[in-house]
């Protein structure tokens, strides 16, 4: 049973530039969420989708969007990159129609800004 | 907003000694509250969680005890290994229907053989 999957693993980047990273959920999951890790801090989260719609968004700026698809993948997008925006970017899936709590994380996205 | 405090930010410990990390928040509303091991380049792992109705859970060698009067909770290793060398971190979340989860900043626990 496959966890969860990003794509791509590394991606280097120059500022103002757009980037999109993608996020396949574990089977069965229909919750994606992401957070954004910068180095030595705890993750922080960036949004939730659930079924497709979004159900909450974190304290981030407008530059960044979401959405999940009718497979349950998700998309981040992030536009006008900044070197601050240089992180792993994480991925969690859940399924909270079952009445659980737990979150599962993927393998990470890090986004180099240069 | 959610806070969530760690404490201590570093940790070494004699192998086969026990370890503790504790976390405080000041959200009430807060009904869950999940452990995370993240090795170096590596995902965080789910290692232990515990749900507010809950004082206390045990998985083999973890354990994680919840005082949701004073706000605090504590993760408990006991018999410590190299192998449990990582990152540890705590986070809750404030209701069910709300994934969002606030996380602690972390506690590098080192085992030293």
């Amino acid at each position: 049973d496959a966890g969860v999957t990003q794509s791509p693993t590394h991606l280097i980047k120059t500022r103002g530039q757009q980037v999109t990273l993608r996020c396949s959920p574990i089977s069965g999951h229909k919750s994606v969420s992401w957070y954004q890790q910068v180095l030595g801090q705890g993750p922080q989260f960036i949004f939730q989708y659930y079924e497709k719609e979004e159900r909450g968004r974190g304290n981030f700026p407008d530059r960044f969007s979401a959405r999940q698809f009718p497979n349950y993948s998700s998309e981040l997008n992030v536009n006008a990159l900044l070197l601050g925006d240089s992180a792993l970017y994480l991925c969690a899936s859940s399924d909270p129609g079952q009445g659980t709590y737990e979150q599962y994380f993927g393998p990470g996205t890090r986004l180099t800004v240069t | 907003g959610e806070n969530v405090e760690q404490h201590p930010s570093t940790l070494s410990v004699q192998e086969g000694d026990s370890a503790v990390i504790k976390c405080t928040y000041s959200d009430s509303a807060s009904n869950y509250f999940p452990w995370y091991k993240q090795e170096l380049g590596k995902r965080p792992q789910l290692i232990i969680d515990i749900r507010s109705n809950v004082g206390e859970k045990k998985d083999q060698r973890i354990a994680v005890t919840l005082n949701k009067t004073a706000k605090h909770f504590s993760l408990h290793i006991t018999e410590t290994q190299p192998e449990d060398s990582a990152v540890y971190f705590c986070a809750l979340r404030p209701d069910f229907g709300n994934e969002k989860l606030t996380f602690g900043t972390g506690t590098r626990l080192t085992i030293i053989p």
